[in-house]
C-alpha cells in the first residue's frame, strides 16, 4: 500500500481483556518495528522485525505482550489481560533501511477502562 | 544506553517568523543517526529531517535546517518563514549506526510548538 496502515485507529478494553493490534506496512519493507506512546511522551521502542524474525524485544514491558510478523508482512501486537497502565497510543512503523527514517501509521490509541 | 533531552516542552512563535527548537543527547558512540519527526494531531510521525554524525555540514530540507554541534552533542532544529501548518509536536530521536536488529530510535519527550496567525 501506499502508507504504513494499522487498525482498528481506536479500542476501548475492559481490564483483563486481551485486545489485538494490526500493523500493515509498507510493501517491501523489510523492517517493522512497533513503539508504545504514552500521554505527553515520546514513542518508546516496543520490538523489532526483520521480515518474519523478531530480532529484538528488549522493550515489551512484560509477558503480557506479544508480537509476530509470521509472513514477513501483516504484524499483529498482542497484549493479554490488559491493565490501566497498557492505555497508550501504539505506533507501528516500517522502512527499508531504518538509516533513511521510518514511516510510521496513525498509530492505535488503546484505552483500558 | 542514549539518551535524547528536549528542554522545551513548549513553544510558540508568529506565522513567518523563525523558531529553533533544541536537542542534546548523550551516547558514546562514534557514529550514529539524528532524526527529527513532527507529530501533527492525527497522531502520524513525519521524518521532517535527518542527519549523518560522521558528515560536518549541516542538513537542509527546504525550510528545515539543522545546527549539529557533535562535541557538544547538540542537534537543534532551525524553521524559517513559518507556517501554520507546522504547529505539531515535533521529536529528537537517535539511531546507532545500522547494523541489523540495531536500527531503534531513542526519542525525546518533544517540544511542542504552535504557530500563531
Amino acid at each position: 500500500g501506499a502508507g504504513v496502515s494499522q487498525s482498528p485507529r481506536y479500542k476501548v478494553a475492559k481490564r483483563g481483556q486481551d485486545v489485538a493490534l494490526r500493523c500493515d506496512p509498507i510493501s517491501g519493507h523489510v523492517s517493522l518495528f512497533w513503539y508504545q506512546q504514552a500521554l505527553g511522551q515520546g514513542p518508546e521502542f516496543l520490538t523489532y522485525f526483520q521480515n518474519e524474525a523478531q530480532l529484538d524485544k528488549s522493550g515489551l514491558p512484560s509477558d503480557r505482550f506479544f508480537a509476530e510478523r509470521p509472513e514477513g508482512s501483516v504484524s499483529t501486537l498482542k497484549i493479554q489481560r490488559t491493565q490501566q497502565e497498557d492505555s497508550a497510543v501504539y505506533l507501528c512503523a516500517s522502512s527499508f533501511t531504518g538509516v533513511w527514517g521510518y514511516t510510521f501509521g496513525s498509530g492505535t490509541r488503546l484505552t483500558v477502562v | 544506553a542514549q539518551t535524547v533531552t528536549q528542554s522545551q516542552p513548549e513553544m510558540s512563535v508568529q506565522e513567518a517568523e523563525t523558531v529553533t527548537l533544541s536537542c542534546t543527547y548523550d551516547t558514546s558512540e562514534s557514529n550514529y543517526y539524528l532524526f527529527w519527526y513532527k507529530q501533527p494531531p492525527s497522531r502520524q510521525m513525519i521524518l521532517v529531517i535527518r542527519q549523518e554524525a560522521y558528515k560536518q555540514q549541516n542538513a537542509t530540507e527546504n525550510r528545515f535546517s539543522v545546527n549539529f554541534q557533535k562535541a557538544a552533542k547538540s542537534f537543534s532544529l532551525k524553521i524559517s518563514d513559518s507556517q501554520l501548518g507546522d504547529t505539531a509536536m515535533y521529536f529528537c530521536a537517535f539511531m546507532k549506526s545500522a547494523n541489523f536488529g540495531n536500527e531503534k530510535l531513542t526519542f525525546g519527550t518533544g517540544t511542542r510548538l504552535t504557530i500563531i496567525p
